[in-house]
């Protein structure tokens, strides 16, 4: 099984500012990741597909990089609605398993 | 308008067994990989099952393979998933969740197992 692991786990920022977020592979998924976003009593979002594809209707603020191992997600300015949980999830090899989440809270 | 809409979560005993259905409606299942999901209370996305489009290949996460079974019927538009032999610990919401670049995510059912 493929484990997933997110740093940090909680990010406190301010609106503005610019954040990146870890996500990593104990092996090589390629580039069969995708990023969620998850707000309090909400159903989860898909940011980013293919590691690096924005999904219909998500602003270009949100970026995704990375193959192999290492990924990224990238909010360049933060607005107040994008405090969340953020999860990465890999469907390179089953069990598709998701990273445990990165919290981004308000400063 | 796309709609996944689950059901048949409640309240059961340790051992026992429940159905959940998840009802597309505003486009063809038959076209997309389905996957159950599920997030214990205050807890992370776990995955547990997918199901290709014809229903011909399935797989599991280790916590419930042989326990869990899931399914679908195309002509119904609907996936199941039929859980068995449940503990405390399968306690949660579970999302059904249509696969791919346009992934969808249904409502949620809540599964409480307790005695």
């Amino acid at each position: 099984e493929i484990v997933l692991t997110q740093s940090p786990g909680t990010l406190s920022l301010s609106p503005g500012e610019r954040v990146t977020l870890s996500c990593r592979a104990s092996q090589s998924v390629k580039n069969y990741l995708v990023w969620y976003q998850q707000k309090p009593g909400q159903t989860p979002r898909l940011l980013i597909y293919d590691a690096s594809n924005r999904a219909t209707g998500i602003p270009d603020r949100f970026s995704g990089s990375g193959s192999g191992t290492d990924f990224t997600l990238t909010i360049s300015r933060l607005e107040p609605e994008d405090f969340a949980v953020y999860y990465c999830q890999q469907y390179g090899s089953s069990p598709y398993t998701f990273g445990q989440g990165t919290k981004l809270e308000i400063k | 308008e796309v709609q996944l809409v689950e059901s048949g979560g409640g309240l059961v005993q340790p051992g026992g067994s429940l159905r959940l259905s998840c009802a597309a409606s505003g486009f063809s299942l038959k076209n997309y990989w389905m996957h159950w999901v599920r997030q214990g209370p205050g807890k992370g996305l776990v995955w547990l099952s997918r199901i290709n489009i014809d229903g011909s290949t399935t797989s599991y996460a280790d916590s419930v393979k042989g326990r869990f079974t899931i399914s679908r019927d195309n002509a119904k538009n609907t996936v199941y998933l039929q859980m068995n032999s449940l503990r405390d610990e399968d306690t949660a919401v579970y999302y059904c969740a249509r696969g791919g670049p346009d992934a969808y995510w249904g409502q949620g059912t809540l599964v409480t197992v307790s005695s």
